[in-house]
């Protein structure tokens, strides 16, 4: 089966640093989406790994162990902006073509 | 260049009618995928257009059927509509089904 786990709220203050992490079981894994998503809007892109270890994209980084089924988005020096959700995707092959299999998001809370 | 677009931007229909959303894909896209966002969960994957064919599908009823155009537009049907059906509906555009989705602002449905 196919299950993707990651925490559903978080909070963090303005210019701090928050890790957001994601568990998954697949049976096709073939690489991982992180996308931010504000409220009542399209999901954005924010990055990609299929590959073990660290993808470094400005203020934000994403980290994957494949041998683990684990994967975190990092973001620092927050934003109020950053306020959003943040939705944790697997691409899986199974049945020979991909398609994204998403978590249910971490709703994060930036304060002053 | 215009990124991924869908209409209408919001639709109310009636328990038992059947609804027609539209998504033009990104400028140079060929694939186009359908995802179910019910509020507070990540979207649900319904199937995926390439070709003018549906390649794979979700775990939705027949009730949920699309189409692709030869311009690669595509189309997402749903017949009889339930209570349940009531979601953010969002189309998303990518070159071949290997490379990153690009998602349209979305159609939020409410049925009544």
């Amino acid at each position: 089966g196919q299950n993707i786990d990651q925490p559903t709220e978080m909070t963090a203050t303005e210019g701090a640093i928050v890790q957001i992490n994601c568990t998954y079981q697949t049976s096709g894994f073939n690489g991982l989406f992180w996308y931010q998503q504000h409220a009542g809007e399209a999901p954005t892109f924010l990055s990609y790994n299929v590959l073990d270890g660290l993808e470094e994209k400005g203020r934000f980084s994403s980290f994957l162990s494949r041998s683990k089924g684990y994967s975190y988005l990092l973001l620092k020096e927050l934003q109020m902006k950053d306020s959003a959700s943040y939705l944790c995707a697997v691409r899986d092959e199974t049945g020979g073509y991909n398609k994204l299999i998403f978590g249910a998001g971490t709703r994060l809370a930036v304060h002053p | 260049d215009a990124g991924v677009t869908q209409s209408p931007t919001h639709l109310i229909k009636t328990r038992g009618q059947q609804v027609t959303l539209r998504c033009s894909p990104k400028s140079g896209h060929d694939t186009v995928s359908w995802y179910q966002q019910a509020l507070g969960q990540g979207p649900q994957f319904i199937f995926q257009y390439y070709e003018e064919e549906e390649r794979q599908r979700g775990n939705f009823p027949d009730r949920f059927s699309g189409h692709q155009f030869p311009n690669y537009s595509s189309e997402l049907n749903v017949n009889a509509l339930l209570l349940g059906d009531s979601a953010l509906y969002l189309c998303a555009s990518s070159f071949g089904e290997r490379y990153e989705q690009y998602f349209g602002p979305g159609t939020r449905l409410t049925v009544t």
